[in-house]
């Protein structure tokens, strides 16, 4: 099976600008997760989606958004960028009944 | 206080020592996690735990729920091994992570 990926790889944005990040997950996973890590902060969930509805949401401001579609992809976007938000997005995803998250490449986002 | 501590925050290893990286945590959780991230930020997921202890290769890691810690042990440690280890905790709505242990196996 072809592992998590996530495009684009790299990014560079300025701030006020959005960006949209994609993740196609392992193929039968329905779940995706999101996170954000920074040097700072560390790692920091964003938010979870199965199967098209959001399950769960981290503490980040309403800038950060996601959704899935109906093949379990899943895309999300920061809006009105800050360059705090200068970090490495993460994506995971997982199986019906099992916690073990199989992680993507990540996509690093610079905010210039 | 974060909910999930690890230590040591940097660990330096000589090639074949034993090596040894706690996570404590303070939220209620279902299993806890091991991931390790090398250089470049890929994330690999070594273990989940929900009681007692799982061994893959030379990775040992155990769980004592009543005390709420669990640690990671490296037998033989390997140059390959250099990476960043991470425990994360699921509670409530969400992950929660410990800061990372850099370890560093010099050959």
């Amino acid at each position: 099976k072809a592992g998590v990926t996530q495009t684009p790889r790299y990014l560079i944005k300025t701030r006020g600008q959005q960006v949209t990040l994609s993740c196609s997950p392992i193929s039968g996973h329905r779940s995706v997760s999101w996170y954000q890590q920074t040097p700072g902060q560390g790692l920091q969930f964003l938010f979870e989606y199965f199967s098209e509805t959001q399950r769960n949401k981290g503490n980040f401001p309403g800038r950060f958004s996601g959704r899935q579609f109906s093949n379990s992809r899943s895309e999300m976007n920061v809006s009105t960028l800050e360059l705090g938000d200068s970090a490495l997005y993460l994506c995971a995803s997982s199986s019906i009944g099992t916690d073990t998250q199989y992680f993507g490449p990540g996509t690093r986002l610079t905010v210039l | 206080k974060n909910e999930v501590e690890q230590s040591p925050q940097n660990l330096t290893a000589q090639e074949g020592e034993f090596i040894t990286i706690n996570c404590s945590y303070s939220v209620g959780i279902s299993a806890l996690h091991w991931l390790q991230q090398h250089p470049g930020g890929g994330i690999v997921s070594l273990f989940m735990l929900s009681s007692g202890k799982k061994k893959h290769g030379r990775l040992i890691a155990t769980i004592n729920i009543q005390e709420k810690h669990s640690s990671l042990h490296i037998t033989a440690s390997h140059p390959r091994d250099s990476a960043v280890y991470i425990c994360a905790v699921p509670a409530g709505n969400q992950f929660y992570f410990g800061t990372g242990t850099s370890l560093t196996v010099i050959p």
